[in-house]
């Protein structure tokens, strides 16, 4: 089984600055994807960014990149130059990737980012 | 446009009764899940399809029921059984897995309240 971990409930920046949303996740298979997904007040689930886990190259995204540590389990979520429209609940997701549960996602708990003017 | 349409927005149900909630897509996807959404709980899986005519129990499958029978459709039933149906419920579809196709695509949700 998948289990993904998000540890900060509630995260804030400034406008224009930067700020990284922490996910650790957990799992036994060999090949599998990570996800961040933006959720706004409208509650329609936004893919933000995904990572293919046989990649070694972080994924970028125009301002968002991931810095992911395979070894240490670790996918974290970098917003650089942070807009109000930024504003939301950040859910790390996790995905095998591929036989029969292919596609089913594992959350985590969620972050809530607050931007700042 | 292409997408999944869930309806309606909100629904209210009194205790002891059946409601089922809609998922429908026109994005041509083989696969269909129905993921519940608590405050601070993050989302969790409830069924999920793979295929029409076959389904198989998420994490958190008891006191709700599903069935598939078009691949455009994979309504929710949230029985009596289930004790605590309050919640915001999310549908998702996405393709057969290749490298590239892995993204989910998810409805609206359903705003579902208990009076």
């Amino acid at each position: 089984a998948q289990t993904v971990t998000q540890s900060q409930p509630e995260m804030s920046v400034q406008e224009a600055e930067t700020v990284t949303l922490s996910c650790t996740y957990d799992t036994s298979e060999s090949d599998y994807y990570l996800f961040w997904y933006k959720q706004p007040p409208s509650r329609q689930m936004i893919l933000v960014i995904r990572q293919e886990a046989y990649k070694q190259q972080n994924a970028t995204e125009n301002r968002f990149s991931v810095n992911f540590q395979k070894a240490a389990k670790s996918f974290s979520l970098k917003i650089s130059d942070s807009q109000l429209g930024d504003a939301a609940m950040y859910f790390c997701a996790s995905s095998n990737a591929g036989g029969t549960s292919y596609g089913k996602l594992t959350f985590g708990q969620g972050t809530i980012l607050t931007v700042h003017p | 446009d292409g997408g999944i349409t869930q309806s309606p927005k909100y629904l209210f149900r009194k205790e002891g009764q059946n409601v089922t909630l809609s998922c429908e897509q026109n994005l041509n996807h083989d696969a269909m899940y129905w993921y519940r959404q608590d405050p601070g709980q993050g989302l969790r899986l409830i069924y999920y399809s793979q295929i029409v005519n076959d389904f198989q129990k998420g994490d958190i499958a008891e006191g709700y029921s599903v069935s598939r029978e078009k691949k455009e459709s994979f309504p929710l039933t949230v029985t009596s059984a289930q004790k605590n149906p309050t919640a915001f419920y999310l549908c998702a579809s996405s393709r057969a897995p290749t490298v590239m196709n892995t993204e989910a695509f998810f409805g609206q949700g359903t705003r579902l309240t208990v009076v």
